[in-house]
């Protein structure tokens, strides 16, 4: 199974700055997703990282606010624009084997305060 | 609109005991469903995937069964233990142009030892 990596594991940051979250897979896949965990809430997507293309973003999310990057098949960012307290949340990255089964692998998370 | 409720949305209970947590969508129209566990501050664990053709899928203590016609799909747990306590989400995949995840709310279970 797929072993994910995201940097950093958590921060606090202040209202209206940006941090970029990385997302690095032991191996190379081809789908790679971009989740938010509100507190209390369950998973949202907000897009799938397309490498060599745009992301597709979902209703509600768009690129500048979360602007995506996949430059190859192991690894993504995902940076979130000038921050308010509503972006705090847990911001997962997760993939898609399809060797075999389809199964779907997540990364520990990214916890974000927002202050 | 696919839209996946699951419950209860919280559940305690002593150890030893079988249980069975719930979950339902909307359209039935699935290409397969996951079952999660999350535990506090961390990522997501996968514990069983459906496919949309088949019935259950069995791991150790853990059976997912599916009932794609009804839109549900339930997780039994056999003989609880408190390693066991989690957020237990399922999810479903839509395959409607993408490779769309629609998460459930989560059932929040504790096992008191």
């Amino acid at each position: 199974s797929a072993v994910i990596s995201q940097k950093p594991s958590r921060d606090i940051c202040q209202r209206g700055t940006s941090l970029t979250i990385q997302c690095q897979v032991d191996s190379q896949v081809t789908m790679m997703f971009w989740y938010r965990q509100q507190p209390g809430q369950s998973l949202t997507l907000i897009a799938t990282a397309n490498q060599g293309s745009e992301a597709t973003y979902e209703s509600g999310f768009v690129i500048d606010k979360f602007p995506i990057s996949r430059p190859n098949l192991t690894f993504s960012t995902l940076t979130v624009s000038n921050m308010s307290p509503e972006d705090s949340s847990i911001y997962l990255c997760s993939v898609e084997e399809l060797a075999g089964v389809e199964t779907q692998y997540f990364g520990p998370g990214t916890r974000l305060l927002v202050l | 609109k696919q839209e996946v409720t699951q419950i209860p949305a919280a559940l305690s209970v002593p150890e030893g005991e079988n249980l069975v947590l719930n979950c339902s969508f909307t359209d039935s129209a699935i290409y397969n469903l996951q079952w999660f566990r999350q535990d506090p501050g961390k990522g997501l664990t996968s514990l069983l995937l459906i496919q949309s053709s088949q019935r259950e899928q069995t791991s150790g203590r853990l059976n997912a069964s599916l009932d794609k016609s009804s839109g549900r799909s339930t997780l039994y747990i056999a003989a609880s233990q408190p390693g066991d306590s989690a957020t237990y989400l399922c999810a479903v995949n839509t395959r409607s142009g993408t490779y769309k995840y629609i998460f459930g709310t989560g059932t929040r279970l504790k096992v008191l030892a």
